[in-house]
């Protein structure tokens, strides 16, 4: 079945440090690929998404690049602020074999963010 | 404004009681979902519906039940068969029909008295 393994947190880091969350999946053919975060005690909102192979979604200084050959999308930035912190969580969505997206998402567990002045 | 809204914020079960999650959404999406999320685990899909009167099953519905008996309404019943419900449940909905992106609601927190 389909999967996806997370960078494990937490992952602290110090405002203007450069951030990267590994993913990687497995799926059949070719899902698209989502970044979603979690700020504390609410639901998920995404954050950036891509689609194809080569694709980059970015959004908020965040950005991760569909590579296919690694079957991965890490999350980066370049630069961290204290409000960025939250739970991030990669979700890739497989496409059946007509190549129409039939919903489910799969979840990463999610990796926890800590920002510190 | 348009969005997901899930009430209550959070829910307390007896022993033995069914309580029902209420999520309603007002973007005219088709699909509608309900997760479970634990400390320390992603979330895990309990079902979800692509069409009004229509539901599948997700990974985890054994102790679970749902209605989609209105496009904007997917309430999500945790029944006593369901031995460790305490979780943050999370709805979601997406247009469907070939756009994927899923919108969240703000969550219900469930606890066992």
């Amino acid at each position: 079945g389909d999967s996806v393994t997370q960078m494990e947190g937490p992952v602290t880091l110090s405002e203007e440090a450069f951030l990267t969350i590994n993913c990687t999946y497995t799926a059949t053919g070719y899902p698209s690929l989502f970044w979603y975060v979690q700020y504390p005690g609410e639901g998920l909102q995404l954050l950036l998404k891509a689609t194809k192979a080569d694709d980059k979604g970015s959004n908020k200084g965040f950005e991760a690049t569909y590579r296919k050959e690694t079957t991965s999308f890490h999350l980066e930035k370049g630069s961290v602020q204290v409000s960025d912190s939250a739970v991030y969580f990669c979700a890739p969505r497989p496409h059946n074999a007509g190549g129409t997206s039939y919903g489910k998402l799969t979840f990463g567990q999610g990796t926890i963010l800590t920002v510190h002045p | 404004d348009g969005g997901i809204t899930q009430s209550p914020k959070y829910l307390f079960r007896k022993e033995g009681q069914n309580v029902t999650l209420s999520c309603e959404q007002n973007l005219n999406h088709d699909a509608m979902y309900w997760y479970r999320q634990d400390p320390g685990q992603g979330l895990r899909l309990i079902y979800y519906s692509q069409i009004v009167n229509d539901f599948q099953k997700g990974d985890i519905a054994e102790g679970y039940s749902v209605s989609r008996e209105k496009k904007e309404s997917f309430p999500l019943t945790v029944t006593s068969a369901q031995k460790n419900p305490t979780a943050f449940y999370l709805c979601a909905s997406s247009p469907g029909q070939g756009e994927e992106t899923q919108y969240f609601g703000p969550g219900t927190r469930l606890l066992v008295l």
